[in-house]
């Protein structure tokens, strides 16, 4: 079945930039997404990108998309200590609207 | 609009209790899920209803029920809880049926769940 991949953790200084890498294995994937989770909260819509563009930007984050790799990023510039959560990738294929998860990367902002 | 509500927000049961998580939401949404997220894991999929009078199993349906009598309201219930059903349950809808952002999905706070 579908499968998606995420490195557990990342950390970074205030006013860095974070990069947050997915992998994917479904081809025929329609849209890919990224979600936050503070803690204790249930998960919020970040951007999402839909397969046949390479590069998302909104604010200060930008999603970049290589399909032909399977891979997806999320960079989210000027980081800040809200940015700390739970970051998750996710792709979904147009069928029932069902959606395949990866297992989150925690982003820790440090002052 | 409220968005996606769930009831309980936390919950203890003993093994072999049952219970109904309850799911609503306010955006004539037609799709609705359930997710459990187990501690340092991704989003499983339990359950996930199409519409009204309509669902389907997901990745992880063992040991669950639900059903969806109206577009609001999509309820998961567990008969015989067990150790291995302790986790966060999320809800969650979508307007879903075409291509476009429609398939965005809403989720809910969660349910924590912990049985003993």
């Amino acid at each position: 079945g579908e499968d998606v991949e995420q490195s557990l953790f990342l950390s970074v200084r205030e006013g860095d930039s974070s990069v947050i890498n997915c992998t994917y294995t479904d081809s025929s994937s329609t849209y890919l997404y990224w979600y936050k989770q503070e803690p204790g909260a249930g998960l919020q819509l970040l951007t999402y990108i839909f397969s046949n563009m390479d590069m998302k930007q909104d604010q200060r984050l930008t999603v970049l998309l290589n399909k032909k790799d399977k891979h997806l990023s999320l960079r989210i510039a000027d980081t800040q200590t809200g940015d700390s959560a739970i970051y998750f990738c996710a792709e979904s294929t147009n069928n029932a609207g069902k959606s395949t998860f990866g297992d989150g990367t925690t982003l820790t902002v440090k002052p | 609009n409220a968005g996606v509500t769930q009831t309980p927000k936390f919950r203890i049961l003993k093994i072999g209790q049952s219970m109904t998580l309850q799911c609503t939401q306010d955006m004539n949404h037609n799709y609705m899920y359930w997710y459990r997220q187990d501690p340092g894991m991704g989003l499983k999929l339990i359950y996930y209803s199409v519409g009204a009078g309509i669902t389907d199993k997901g990745e992880v349906p063992n040991g669950y029920n639900v059903s969806r009598s109206t577009t609001e309201d999509f309820p998961l219930r567990l008969e015989l809880a067990a150790p291995s059903q302790t986790s966060v349950y999320f809800c969650a809808s979508s307007y879903g049926g075409a291509t476009g952002d429609l398939e965005t999905q809403y989720f809910g706070p969660g349910t924590r769940l912990l049985v003993l």
